[in-house]
C-alpha cells in the first residue's frame, strides 16, 4: 500500500498518560496535515507541515499537543497528560503542494479511559 | 474565516431516486470547494472539486455564488453511494476545513 499510513490504528490509554502517533505520508509529498475527528463532527484541522517546517497550528492544538516532522518525511503527534476529551480519531493527510489533492490515512483511534 | 455548513446529518433515499446533499459556505473571496466521501471502513477520499467541473461516479456539484452553495447531486442513487459525505473548503496552506458531514443511506 503506497498511501498514507498511520500507526497505531487504535490506542487505549489511561488518563494522564502520554501517547505518540506516527504518520508516514506518500513519499514525494512535501505537505503533511494532522486532523482530529470526534463523533458526529467532520475532521478538524490541527496543524500542517511543509517539509520539516510546521507552518500553522490551530487553536485546538493545546500546549499538551506537539507535532514534529524531523526530516520532512514521517511525522509524529504527541499528546501529553491525556484527558478524556482527547478521545477521537486522529487523521493524517499529505499532498504534493498547494492546490493538489490531499490523501488521507486511515487514522488512529484514541480512547482515553 | 472560511466555513462550510451541511444542514442535514442524515439523508435517506430510495435506489434510483435523485439525491442532493446540501452545502453552504461563508467566504469573502473566491472559494475553493470540495466534496470528500468516506465509505464504510475506508479512508476519507476526494470525490470532486468545483474547479474541475467534472462528474465522478455520477455526482456533480455546481458552485452557486448567489446562494453561496455547493450542493452535491446525483440523478439516480445507487446502493454503493451509501457513505458519509463531507463538504470542505480550502485554507491558504492547503488545509481543508470540513463541514459536519451528511450520512447518506440508499435504500434498496
Amino acid at each position: 500500500d503506497t498511501g498514507v499510513s498511520q500507526d497505531p490504528r487504535h490506542k487505549i490509554t489511561k488518563r494522564g498518560q502520554n501517547v505518540t502517533f506516527r504518520c508516514d505520508p506518500i513519499s514525494e509529498h512535501n505537505r503533511l496535515y494532522w486532523y482530529r475527528q470526534t463523533l458526529g463532527q467532520g475532521p478538524e484541522f490541527l496543524t500542517y507541515f511543509q517539509n520539516e517546517a510546521q507552518l500553522e497550528k490551530s487553536r485546538l492544538l493545546s500546549d499538551r499537543f506537539s507535532a514534529e516532522r524531523p526530516k520532512g518525511s514521517f511525522s509524529t503527534l504527541e499528546i501529553q497528560r491525556t484527558e478524556q476529551g482527547d478521545s477521537a480519531m486522529y487523521l493524517c493527510a499529505s499532498s504534493l503542494g498547494v492546490n493538489t489533492e490531499a490523501f488521507f490515512g486511515q487514522g488512529t483511534r484514541l480512547t482515553v479511559v | 474565516a472560511q466555513r462550510v455548513t451541511q444542514p442535514e446529518k442524515l439523508l435517506s433515499v430510495f435506489k434510483g431516486a435523485p439525491v442532493e446533499l446540501k452545502c453552504n459556505y461563508s467566504y469573502s473571496g473566491s472559494p475553493e470547494l470540495f466534496w470528500y466521501v468516506q465509505y464504510s471502513r475506508q479512508r476519507l477520499q476526494l470525490l470532486l472539486r468545483h474547479i474541475s467541473r467534472e462528474s465522478i461516479k455520477g455526482f456533480t456539484a455546481d458552485l452557486n455564488k448567489g446562494e453561496t452553495s455547493f450542493h452535491l447531486k446525483k440523478p439516480f442513487a445507487q446502493e454503493e453511494d451509501s457513505a458519509m459525505y463531507y463538504c470542505a473548503t480550502l485554507g491558504a496552506g492547503n488545509q481543508f476545513y470540513f463541514g459536519t458531514g451528511t450520512s447518506l443511506t440508499v435504500i434498496p
